[in-house]
């Protein structure tokens, strides 16, 4: 799996957007980029993933550059609860069949401290 | 609602004593996972279940043992092998459909 890097820390306001860049330069053509966040003393939890075009849900949106070496998730409007810890982990997707579905590998993050 | 549940959420272990800490899921994926995180780090991989009655070692799996019995449940037993269990343990699961990994809201170990 590609490595990717990231801020160890941010700032954003409450009620601003949040936006959290990643940089994974060695990303590999059928590698998507996922992003999980990490409540303190939680487990993490799914945010959103995509490949080369842009993706929205209820919860972030993620801009993924068109050479597809950097992406950036974005919290709209943020609140004192999105404080947390933001993965950014690139790898095939897939089913279990073949091992690929086996391993998360999780850096450090981004520690989001939203601020009232 | 369909997840998955650690138990219990704090543990407390002797020195030399085996633990084992329980991972249930109702989501009906075959896949599971055990991760530890030790503070302020990532999460490394302990052990795999792709489907029931196999399991495979991940990256830290000395000291540690699993079983696969039954598609829901994925326990996982830290003995008196493993030299520094305090640790936050995770349970994960897949189906290899949409997002990688559900998981569970952890148990932290402690050795009193």
């Amino acid at each position: 799996d590609a490595k990717t890097t990231q801020p160890p820390s941010m700032d954003c306001a409450e009620g601003r957007a949040a936006n959290l860049p990643c940089n994974h330069s060695t990303i590999s053509g059928n590698e998507y980029v996922y992003w999980y966040r990490q409540i303190h003393s939680q487990g993490p939890q799914y945010i959103i993933h995509g490949l080369k075009n842009n993706e929205t849900n209820e919860m972030a949106s993620l801009i993924i550059t068109e050479d597809r070496k950097s992406s950036t998730l974005i919290l709209p409007h943020a609140t004192l609860r999105d404080t947390a810890v933001y993965y950014c982990i690139v790898r095939v997707a897939g089913g279990n069949s073949g091992g690929s579905n086996y391993k998360l590998t999780f850096g450090k993050g981004t520690l989001l401290t939203v601020n009232p | 609602d369909g997840g998955i549940t650690q138990s219990p959420k704090y543990l407390f272990r002797k020195e030399g004593q085996n633990v084992t800490l329980s991972c249930e899921q109702n989501l009906n994926h075959d896949a599971m996972y055990w991760y530890r995180q030790d503070p302020g780090q990532g999460l490394r991989l302990i052990y795999y279940s792709q489907i029931v009655n196999d399991f495979q070692k991940g990256d830290i799996a000395e000291g540690y043992s699993v079983s696969r019995e039954k598609k829901e449940s994925f326990p996982l037993t830290v003995t008196s092998a493993q030299k520094n269990p305090t640790a936050f343990y995770l349970c994960a699961s897949s189906s290899g459909q949409g997002p990688p990994q559900h998981f569970g809201d952890g148990t932290r170990l402690s050795i009193l």
